[in-house]
């Protein structure tokens, strides 16, 4: 496509609920990140993805966070007993290249998740 | 430890002034810096990027410099326009031979008429 695009872009759960948020990587591009990004602040890093890979999970808070790309195009992050800290605009990005580095990330506008 | 700071973290001009927005970072190795705008709702879009050998580089009324000496970088907006309105995030990536970026927290610019 021509963008990333992400669903859904907004999404009440109730503490406790499972959610599970999809990104639509630009066509082509090997790379797949997720990061979430709190009110005010910068996004930070959840997990990277090298087509079907994931190479990095280091930064998912907890064991409730689950993130795949089984076929290395679509990714969902899925997030399990959701809590009210979870409240986050979970942004995706992707790129061409195997790190990103030389052409950069291309963001999608994110998923507003609101836990109540 | 690894960290982008972003001054100031609000700002409010009045259309046609010029503005600068600060980064200072003190990520290592440094392998380079970009500069994104991201409207409210929307996800980031890079703005500029630069490497350790540049100083600076332009895009349209966004001019960038970079200090790698100092660590430090400065986004420059010239004759503002309310469509500038946003945040602008400073991006460091490591020189790890990978993918990972330090986000600094934003400067929120209030554009008004």
């Amino acid at each position: 496509g021509a963008g990333v695009s992400q669903s859904p872009r907004y999404k009440v759960a109730k503490r406790g609920q499972d959610v599970a948020l999809r990104c639509d990587p630009i066509s082509g591009h090997v790379s797949l990140f997720w990061y979430q990004q709190a009110l005010g602040q910068g996004p930070e890093f959840l997990t990277y993805f090298q087509n079907e890979a994931q190479l990095d999970k280091s930064g998912l808070p907890s064991d409730r966070f689950f993130a795949e790309r089984p076929e290395g195009s679509v990714s969902t992050l899925k997030i399990q007993r959701t809590q009210q800290e979870d409240s986050a605009v979970y942004l995706c990005a992707s790129s061409f290249g195997a790190t990103g580095e030389a052409y950069g990330y291309t963001f999608g506008s994110g998923t507003r998740l609101t836990v109540v | 430890k690894n960290q982008v700071e972003q001054s100031p973290q609000s700002l409010i001009i009045l259309e046609g002034k010029n503005c600068t927005l600060q980064c200072n970072y003190t990520v290592s190795p440094f392998s380079n810096l970009r500069w994104y705008k991201q409207d409210t709702g929307r996800g980031p879009v890079s703005l500029t990027i630069m490497t350790f050998s540049e100083n600076t580089k332009s895009n349209g009324r966004y001019t960038a410099t970079l200090d790698a000496d100092t660590k430090q970088s400065s986004l420059h907006i010239t004759a503002s326009q309310l469509s500038d309105s946003a945040s602008y995030i400073c991006v460091v990536s490591l020189n790890t031979g990978g993918f990972k970026t330090i986000f600094g927290a934003g400067t929120r610019l209030f554009v008004k008429a």
